[in-house]
């Protein structure tokens, strides 16, 4: 069965910096993209970042270039986001995903909440 | 990377059917056969409804049906069922040389 669990979520000050991870099971974790979906309070999903099977190509919404860095490490069947220089409207909900949402999954985590405030 | 327009929300009878649009532009819903449709009910992970266009996923009833023309992307609903009533997302690769990914500002349906 595949397992996706986030980790890392809670409060930060603006300014302040958070690492998620995600921990990846019941499936060859190094064979696929992944990404990171965000919902801030009562919004919509906004993708956050992608990045490929061997961590070589990542890609970033507008709005986290500069600030935020996935990553991966196909040992240990987990994914990273860390978050740097976080303001408020980084509050929401993080999710991991297995692949690409354009492309279409059904594998997400249960998601964490981040909520960057003073 | 402008978010994917959608209807706010929109509202059918038990047995109706709806359809929900999301319109882009040629550098994403129209220029790839990639567009996918999600179903979110309140506090829930995001389910898969359509991919590839027009695909379903096992386990995913023939009532939900995706097409695409030219720069907008459709979900029709029909046969609604009380269970349908949840937020829908559209979802579309939006880069000509990167994997960038876009989602459509949400749709409330509403099963009355």
């Amino acid at each position: 069965e595949v397992q996706l669990v986030e980790s890392g979520g809670g409060l930060v000050q603006p300014g302040g910096s958070l690492r998620l991870s995600c921990a990846a099971s019941g499936f060859t974790f190094s064979s696929y993209w992944m990404s990171w979906v965000r919902q801030a309070p009562g919004k919509g999903l906004e993708w956050v970042a992608n990045i490929k099977q061997d961590g070589s190509e990542k890609y970033y919404v507008d709005s986290v270039k500069g600030r935020f860095t996935i990553s991966r490490d196909n040992a240990k069947n987990s994914l990273y986001l860390q978050m740097n220089s976080l303001r408020a409207e980084d509050t929401a909900v993080y999710y991991c995903a297995r692949g690409v949402a354009a492309a279409g999954t059904n594998y997400w985590g249960q998601g964490t909440l981040v909520t960057v405030s003073s | 990377q402008s978010a994917l327009t959608q209807p706010r929300s929109v509202s059918g009878s038990p047995g109706q059917s709806v359809t929900i649009s999301c319109t882009g532009t040629s550098s994403d819903v129209g220029g790839y056969n990639y567009v996918s449709w999600y179903q979110q009910h309140p506090g829930k992970a995001p389910k898969l409804m359509i991919y590839d266009v027009s695909k379903r996923p096992s386990g995913v009833p023939d009532r939900f049906s995706g097409s695409k023309s030219g720069n907008t992307a459709s979900l029709t609903i029909s046969g609604l069922q009380a269970e349908d009533e949840a937020d829908y997302y559209c979802c579309s690769y939006a880069g000509s040389y990167t994997l960038d990914v876009v989602f459509g500002g949400g749709t409330k349906l509403t099963v009355l």
